[in-house]
């Protein structure tokens, strides 16, 4: 059974930084892509950042420059630096494994993480 | 920036057909993956590769595609169909994702 379970959501300043993490379960971590998938109150959902086996990294324009993505193979566990954050970053935050359908698609979501950016 | 468009909602009765339309000028090159949402919960995988379906999602569930227009059908619907319905694919250089905005499904 896959388990993805995020953490590290939480209320944070204009400008601040938060750190989010998915641990990973029931599946070889290693050998799939992962991603990050943001959903913002009552809006629809929004593809953040995906990583790949072997650490290759893509970012939608709206967070490069200011979010990073890694992961830690030995400890099956995915990661979102985000920095920077500004009020629009505001959202529920998926943590999600890829289906390995040859083009990125998400087939294992978590339950996600909340992030709250408000002065 | 690259876009897919969904219509913002769709309405029918029980045992009806439903059809969601997604539409992109990359379609025709990138596979299309369709994800339903209920109220509170996290999304799930309904249609992969535009026409396949993942194991455990029930029959009345297809998708199709002609052109830059995919389909989601969902055949016979029930009141558990309720719910927000995404189309997912990539850009043309495959390497970015992109969501469409996302058709709320009423059962009425």
């Amino acid at each position: 059974q896959v388990y993805l379970v995020e953490s590290g959501g939480g209320l944070v300043k204009p400008g601040g930084s938060l750190r989010l993490s998915c641990a990973a379960s029931g599946f070889t971590f290693s050998d799939y892509y992962m991603g990050w998938i943001r959903q913002a109150p009552g809006k629809g959902l929004e593809w953040v950042s995906y990583i790949s086996s072997s650490h290759a990294t893509y970012y939608a324009d709206a967070v490069k420059g200011r979010f990073t993505i890694s992961r830690d193979n030995d400890m099956n566990s995915l990661y979102l630096q985000m920095n920077s954050l500004r009020p629009e970053d505001t959202a529920l935050y998926y943590c999600a494994k890829d289906a390995a359908y040859r083009s990125v698609a998400f087939d294992y979501w978590g339950r996600g993480a909340l992030v709250t950016v408000s002065s | 920036s690259y876009e897919m468009t969904q219509p913002p909602s769709v309405t029918v009765s029980p045992g009806q057909t439903a059809r969601i339309t997604c539409s992109g000028e990359t379609l025709p090159k990138q596979f299309v993956y369709w994800y339903q949402q209920k109220s509170g919960q996290a999304p799930v995988l309904v249609i992969y590769k535009d026409t396949e379906r993942p194991s455990g999602i029930p029959e009345r569930f297809s998708g199709s595609s002609s052109g830059t227009t995919v389909t989601l059908t969902i055949s016979g619907v029930q009141a558990e169909d309720e719910a927000d319905y995404y189309c997912q694919s990539a850009d043309s250089s495959g390497l970015y994702v992109i969501f469409g905005g996302g058709t709320k499904l009423t059962v009425l």
